[in-house]
């Protein structure tokens, strides 16, 4: 069974421009949520999608958006890329919200991006 | 105050020693997650836990609910051990799979 892949593995962007990352999450799994990783925030949630709509959205300003789509695949998108915006982007999947508990997360490797 | 703590940030322990790290969370929560990550980035999960106990090799995750306390324990500990561990917490209502993260421990197992 194959894992969550995420694509691309690194990325380096420009200030100014923009980039989409890439989530394919395994197969069965409709939840897909995306998390920011830095060295001084740590993990930080961006947003999660379940069966294309988005559930739930953190604390991040317009620039960061998503979306999902039919087949569960996510793309997330950062606009005007900013130096801050240098992290490891991570995407986990999960079965879904079962309303009587969570389900397992399953994480992909992650992209790495670095905006110069 | 963050709404998950860990304890300690920084953890070198000699390989066959027993380890442990401490995670505190101050909300609600459904589910607690105590999650490795290698250096690279993939973050792999270790258990998913809302009560007592569970067990995976050398590995022992435990949970106090009331007392809103978890430990992650590992015996005999090895250098392939070396990671990142991380505890995370599903908050208690909502349809969500949204986690909240710890900082994250980072532990040596030196030979």
């Amino acid at each position: 069974k194959a894992g969550v892949t995420q694509t691309p593995r690194y990325l380096i962007k420009t200030r100014g421009q923009q980039v989409t990352l890439s989530c394919s999450p395994i197969s069965g799994h409709r939840s897909v949520s995306w998390y920011q990783q830095t060295p001084g925030q740590g993990l930080q949630f961006l947003f999660e999608y379940f069966s294309e709509t988005q559930r739930n959205k953190g604390n991040f300003p317009g620039r960061f958006s998503g979306r999902q789509f039919s087949n569960s695949r996510s793309e997330m998108n950062v606009s005007t890329l900013e130096l801050g915006d240098s992290a490891l982007y991570l995407c986990a999947s999960s079965l879904a919200f079962t309303g009587t508990g969570v389900t397992e997360a399953f994480f992909g490797q992650g992209t790495r991006l670095t905006v110069v | 105050k963050n709404e998950v703590e860990q304890s300690p940030q920084n953890l070198t322990a000699q390989e066959g020693e027993f380890i442990t790290i401490n995670c505190s969370y101050s909300v609600g929560i459904s589910a607690l997650h105590w999650l490795q990550q290698h250096p690279g980035g993939g973050i792999v999960s270790l258990f998913m836990l809302s009560s007592g106990k569970k067990k995976h090799g050398r590995l022992i995750a435990t949970i106090n609910i009331q007392e809103k306390h978890s430990s992650l324990h590992i015996t005999a500990s090895h250098p392939r051990d070396s990671a990142v561990y991380i505890c995370a917490v599903s908050i208690k209502g909502g349809a969500t799979n949204k986690l909240i993260f710890g900082t994250g421990t980072l532990l040596a197992v030196q030979p």
